[in-house]
């Protein structure tokens, strides 16, 4: 079985500083991890995703994420937070192959605070 | 980037009433589609993977008489909640899986506030 921690409920940054959002995994084999957003009323938004290769993975938005396979984390950041970063993040996990069940933690609400 | 789109955004039903949610891939065709429950301040529950041309698969725990799901086409999927009771008032979010291998993505359509009365 796959699963997803995410142990913040909530972040709170200030504007222009760093943020980060962490996120680790629980999953057999190679992990397929993923970053969403989710506003207000709305779907989730794709920000970026690890396979392979380089363990630094940047997306959307500025933001990028790291995989630690000895860690089992995948923690999002982001150099300098705006505003209108703050938003709902999940992070997601699956296993590689065909259409395979996509695992998401709880969500951790990020608030960046002008 | 590919588009999914979801009708209507905002539904509000009579407890006893059915009420169905389309999700449409605009731009790509999706055997799969997936269909996700999220309730307030949670995390996204799968419910079913709709498959086109076959009867959808459910996760455990989850109706398949109440949540009746049809893959009438490459480009459409449908979520009908039958006889909809207030418990059932939750925000729906179909996805369908777009690229190319085993590293395609996930594209998620806006969501469906279903809220019965």
């Amino acid at each position: 079985a796959q699963s997803v921690a995410q142990p913040e409920d909530q972040v709170n940054v200030a504007e222009g500083n760093p943020l980060t959002v962490k996120c680790t995994y629980s999953v057999s084999g190679n992990p397929y991890l993923f970053w969403y957003v989710q506003y207000p009323n709305r779907g989730l938004q794709f920000l970026l995703k690890y396979i392979t290769g380089d363990n630094l993975v940047k997306g959307s938005y500025g933001f990028e994420a790291e995989f630690n396979k000895s860690q089992t984390s995948f923690h999002l950041k982001k150099p300098s937070a705006l505003v209108s970063d703050s938003a709902l993040y999940f992070c997601a996990v699956r296993n590689p192959g065909g259409y395979q069940k996509v695992t998401f933690g709880i969500g951790t609400k990020l608030q960046v605070i002008p | 980037g590919a588009v999914v789109s979801q009708h209507p955004s905002r539904v509000i039903c009579k407890s006893g009433t059915s009420v169905k949610i389309e999700c449409r891939s605009l731009d790509f065709q999706a055997t799969t589609m997936f269909w996700y429950r999220q309730f307030p301040k949670q995390s996204l529950m799968l419910m079913a993977t709709s498959n086109e041309g076959s009867k959808a698969t459910y996760e455990q725990g989850v109706e398949k008489d109440k949540f009746l799901i049809n893959h009438a086409s490459l480009t459409l999927s449908t979520l009908t909640v039958t006889s909809a009771h207030p418990e059932d008032s939750s925000f729906y979010i179909c996805s369908a899986p777009a690229g190319q291998g085993a590293s395609y993505e996930q594209y998620f359509g806006p969501g469906t506030r279903l809220t019965v009365t």
